[in-house]
């Protein structure tokens, strides 16, 4: 059974840098066909794609956070991690990783998801 | 961008009802529209894919329809465990831009 896992701080200070890794277990992340992705939800609001990478490296970021984004991977200890740059409390949100699985060739769709990790900006 | 908007945002509803949930693109998507469940505190869990496309182990009460650009998601008979929030998501150039609606809560 696949697992995801987030870690990492809680808080971070405005105008510093959010971080966060999804330890992946029961499946490899360099597994063909498959991609990882961050996604995040401000308390009491919508879902927000972050960005996702590709079993390959290939990185995809959505367009209104691309400048403050990257994602990379470690295969060799099948994590994957976010790096959010110049935060704001407006980047207050819990953060999912989750798995985005070709269910039906080319139709993808978000199948397995950590449990979130709740990150705060606050000086 | 292609943009996602669902109506309504909430609804209140009765165990048993047929609950009808819409999601609309900006542009044409053909059917590549997902749906998710998620209930407070927890991670979306994905019920459909490819707009009417059941994903293993969901039950068969939910349903999903549409194409271009208007979608739907059906519950045919609401259950109990059913009260939360469905969210669309649109996978028409994905890996990019996979872009959410805004949630319908579906409440007692």
């Amino acid at each position: 059974q696949l697992q995801l896992q987030e870690s990492g701080p809680g808080l971070v200070k405005p105008s510093e840098t959010l971080s966060l890794t999804c330890t992946v277990s029961g499946g490899s992340i360099s597994r063909s066909s498959y991609y990882w992705g961050w996604i995040r939800q401000p308390p009491g609001m919508g879902l927000e794609w972050v960005g996702s990478i590709s079993y390959g490296g290939s990185t995809y970021y959505s367009l209104s956070l691309k400048s403050r984004v990257t994602i990379s991977a470690d295969t060799s200890k099948n994590q994957f991690s976010l790096k959010l740059t110049s935060v704001t409390a407006a980047d207050t949100s819990v953060y999912y990783c989750a798995r985005l699985t070709p269910l039906s060739g080319t139709y993808f769709g978000f199948d397995y998801w950590g449990q979130g990790t709740l990150v705060t900006v606050s000086s | 961008d292609i943009q996602m908007t669902q109506s309504p945002s909430s609804l209140s509803a009765s165990v048993g009802d047929r609950v009808t949930i819409t999601c609309r693109a900006s542009q044409s998507i053909s059917n590549y529209l997902n749906w998710y469940q998620q209930k407070p505190g927890k991670a979306p869990k994905l019920l459909i894919y490819a707009a009417s496309s059941l994903q293993r182990g969901v039950p068969s009460r939910f349903s999903g329809s549409g194409s271009g650009t208007d979608f739907t998601l059906t519950i045919s008979s609401l259950q109990p465990e059913d009260f939360a929030t469905y969210y669309c998501q649109q996978s028409y150039n994905t890996p990019p831009g996979l872009t959410f609606g805004g949630g319908t809560k579906v409440e007692i």
